[in-house]
Order: C-alpha cells, then sequence, then structure tokens
C-alpha cells in the first residue's frame, strides 16, 4: 500500500492563479480530510468527506473546493490564489474509528 | 464543545534527559485520543493511541502516554531523550465522528 500520496510536494502560484492539489488513498478508507498548516497554528480543518459523493466544510474553507468522486481520491481545489493561501497543506484518511493516515504534504506559496 | 490544549508551545530537553509533553482534552465522554510526531517538511506519524481499556499505551519509538480521565489529560513521556526525537508533537482527538481535532503543536528542541 502506498498510503496517502499527495501531489505536487512543492508549488509557487501567481495571485489570482488557480491551481489544483492531488490526494489519492489506496486503504479504503471512508474519511478523507484536507487541513492546513501554518507556523504554531497546529492544523486546521478545511474541507471534509465521509464517503464518496459527500463532502462537507471545515473551519477554513474560504477560497477552497473539493470533491469525492471516487473513495480514492479527494481533490482540493483553489481558485483565484492569495497570499493568504500560503501554506502547508496536508491531505489525511481514516477508516472508522481509527487513527488518520496523513500524506507527506503540500509546500503552497502565493506570490 | 471538543478541543485540545497543547499548554507548551517549545520545549528544550538535554540529550538523556526524560520527557514529558503535555496535552489536555474537553469533551463530554471518552475520546480517542492519539500523539503523532512530525520531523522537519515531512507528514505526521502516529506515535500511539488510546481507545479504551489500559490507560497506560506504548507508541513507536520508546514513547508512551497515560490517559487520566479526572483531569481531561493524555501526556506523552520518554524516558530518555535522543537527539532523533526532536520534531514537533501533536496531540489529537476525536469522537467517532468525523472530527478530528488537533493542537497547536509542541516543538521538541533536543540538547546534545
Amino acid at each position: 500500500n502506498a498510503g496517502v500520496t499527495q501531489t505536487p510536494k512543492f508549488r509557487i502560484l501567481k495571485i489570482g492563479q488557480s491551481m489544483t492539489l492531488q490526494c489519492t488513498q489506496d486503504m479504503n478508507h471512508n474519511y478523507m480530510y484536507w487541513y492546513r498548516q501554518d507556523p504554531g497554528m497546529g492544523l486546521k480543518l478545511i474541507y471534509y468527506s465521509v464517503g464518496a459523493g459527500i463532502t462537507d466544510k471545515g473551519e477554513v474553507p474560504n477560497g477552497y473546493n473539493v470533491s469525492r468522486s471516487t473513495t480514492e481520491d479527494f481533490p482540493l481545489r483553489l481558485e483565484l490564489a492569495a497570499p493568504s493561501q500560503t501554506s502547508v497543506y496536508f491531505c489525511a484518511s481514516r477508516l472508522g474509528a481509527e487513527e488518520a493516515f496523513f500524506g507527506q504534504g503540500t509546500r503552497l506559496t502565493v506570490v | 464543545a471538543q478541543s485540545v490544549t497543547q499548554p507548551d508551545i517549545h520545549i528544550t530537553v538535554s540529550e538523556g534527559a526524560s520527557l514529558e509533553l503535555r496535552c489536555n482534552y474537553s469533551y463530554g465522554a471518552t475520546p480517542y485520543l492519539f500523539w503523532y510526531v512530525q520531523s522537519p517538511g515531512q507528514g505526521l506519524q502516529l506515535l500511539l493511541k488510546y481507545f479504551s481499556g489500559d490507560t497506560l499505551v506504548q507508541g513507536i519509538k520508546g514513547f508512551e502516554a497515560e490517559f487520566k480521565r479526572s483531569q481531561s489529560s493524555f501526556n506523552l513521556r520518554k524516558p530518555s531523550v535522543h537527539w532523533s526525537d526532536a520534531a514537533e508533537y501533536f496531540c489529537a482527538l476525536h469522537s467517532g465522528t468525523y472530527k478530528y481535532i488537533f493542537g497547536t503543536g509542541t516543538r521538541l528542541k533536543v540538547l546534545a
């Protein structure tokens, strides 16, 4: 099993550009999450999904969108990138009551 | 409301010294509790977890944690710290629903 795979690992965007952060898991997990991590702020939940076709907002959803067309994939879309979206993004997945597994992260800089 | 508090933002210990990282939670029932470690530039790796049963849980890399219901705490301990333990540590909980809540993390520095 590859676990949770995120691409790309690094990206620099210009203000106003759009991009999609990819996340794939091969563990047949039902829950999937997107977090952003800023220095000293811990992890903030952006969006989550409890299964294919079901998504919902977390604490900081503004400026982002997600979809979950399959169990495996949970892409995060940034529209009209802003400097405030400079962060490290983590995708995670979980099965039932078990622990979450994390990807290696995507370091995004918006300039 | 559910919450996780890690009161120490930074902790510095000497190599070979013991370590205790604090975690307090707020939840109406017994939550599922976790400790994760994040090395620089890496994702989060699970150290240990508590679901029920024995309140002292053993994890990887020589870490252990004790669940104390009366104090709403789940502190992480290690008897002898190694330089490679320098990292950021996160405590987390979930109640079995979608919510997976993290503390703000404790950054550990190890002095040679």
